[in-house]
Formats: structure tokens, C-alpha cells, sequence
């Protein structure tokens, strides 16, 4: 196990509505990146957080929104949910060290199902 | 852009048979490479990673190496066992995503090992 939780494990909202997904980085790391994975598909980059404050951002529209906290555990909102957006949402945590990026321990998931 | 492409699965093979999945990639600079593994309901682990030309990853029996001349990264495995039945995801650490170690992902390949 990497150590990367997150919660819920398993979600089901209405279209329309909103929904906040919760990430517990690895111990050590200081930032988190938020991937969504439709079914059968390979994972899409949503965005990172480093810093508290958004670092890169995938070609997702700006329902996504996220915050990074202090103790750089992180949050993802989506506004106006579609159906579309019913995925699995993996969190990704990684450490940041003078510039150099390492590489990504992902959480296990938080199933979103969207009806 | 940048992009990964993996053979199309499923992969149907017998035990202690040979493994080969293959990984191209397309990339403007010097990308790292990596291939993550996810079992049946659960999120992804990294299984090896190389991170220059001619570089080999190896982990659990799998390795890959590095082809910067035939941008590949094939992943394989001597002798394939039942609890390596699993999806098998080739990635690109996005060399130009600046320093946010942004991971491309393939669409993954389903490999079942039957006994």
C-alpha cells in the first residue's frame, strides 16, 4: 500500500449537484494530483496542487476546482455534475524537492457514479 | 501532443507463459517512463520506471527498457503467474509540464493469466 487514502470510497449524486472528494497524501510528500479514469480507459490529469496553490491543469473545464491544505492533504469540488463525469477519481501524491518532480503513489480511488 | 499507445487487450495467457505488452510513445523531449499495475477494484501501483535511453526497470520479474530510437517501453515477464491477472498501464512523465511530473497515461491493456 502507498500510504495515499482517500474518501469516500464510493459516491452516487444526481446531475446537477456537487460533490467534494477528499486525498490524505504519503507521509513525506507535498503535493497531490488528481487524475479522473472512466471506465475502461487510462487515467486523464486533472490538476496538480503544490504549495497550497494549483500547478498545472488538464483539459478540464473550471467546474473542477480544488484546494491543497497545510498538512498537503487536498480536496477536488466538482460543480454542476454530468454524466459524463461518472469515473473513478484517483489522487496522486508525490514529494517536490528544487524543482525535480518524483514520481506519483496513488490513493485507491473514490468511485463516482453520477445519475 | 504527447501521447502513449499500448496493445489492445485482453492478453489471455497460461501460466508460467511469456508476457510482452507493448508500449510506444510519442514525445517532444526527454520523457520518463513508467508502468503502473491495477488489480480488481483498486487504484494504481507503480511496478518499475526508467527514467533515460537504454535505462531498464525491473521489478517482481517484469522489466521494460527504455528504446529511445523506437519509442517504446515494452513491459514483459519470463513466467507469468495467476495473481499477475491484472491491467497493466504504460505512462509518460510529460516533459513539458515543466516541473509538475504530470503523468500521460495509455488506455491499458487487460492481461489474464489462466492456471
Amino acid at each position: 500500500e502507498t500510504g495515499v487514502t482517500q474518501s469516500p470510497t464510493h459516491l452516487i449524486k444526481t446531475r446537477g449537484q456537487q460533490v467534494t472528494l477528499r486525498c490524505s497524501s504519503q507521509s513525506g510528500h507535498n503535493t497531490v494530483s488528481w487524475y479522473q479514469q472512466a471506465l475502461g480507459q487510462g487515467p486523464q490529469f486533472i490538476f496538480q496542487y503544490y504549495r497550497e496553490e494549483e500547478n498545472g491543469r488538464g483539459n478540464f473545464p473550471p467546474r473542477f476546482s480544488g484546494l491543497q491544505f497545510p498538512n498537503y492533504s487536498s480536496e477536488l469540488n466538482v460543480n454542476a455534475l454530468e454524466l459524463d463525469d461518472s469515473a473513478l477519481y484517483l489522487c496522486a501524491s508525490s514529494k517536490r524537492d528544487r524543482g525535480r518532480s518524483y514520481e506519483q503513489y496513488f490513493g485507491p480511488g473514490t468511485r463516482l457514479t453520477v445519475t | 501532443g504527447d501521447s502513449v499507445t499500448q496493445m489492445e487487450g485482453p492478453v489471455t495467457l497460461s501460466e508460467e507463459a511469456f508476457l510482452t505488452i507493448n508500449c510506444t510513445y510519442t514525445a517532444t523531449g526527454y520523457p520518463s517512463l513508467f508502468w503502473y499495475v491495477q488489480y480488481p477494484g483498486e487504484g494504481l501501483q507503480l511496478l518499475l520506471k526508467a527514467t533515460k535511453a537504454d535505462d531498464k526497470g525491473s521489478n517482481k520479474g517484469f522489466e521494460a527498457t527504455y528504446r529511445k530510437e523506437t519509442t517504446s517501453f515494452h513491459l514483459e515477464k519470463g513466467s507469468v503467474q495467476v495473481s499477475d491477472s491484472a491491467v497493466y498501464f504504460c505512462a509518460l512523465s510529460d516533459p513539458g509540464s515543466g516541473n509538475t511530473g504530470k503523468l500521460i497515461f495509455g488506455q491499458g491493456t487487460t492481461l489474464q493469466v489462466k492456471p
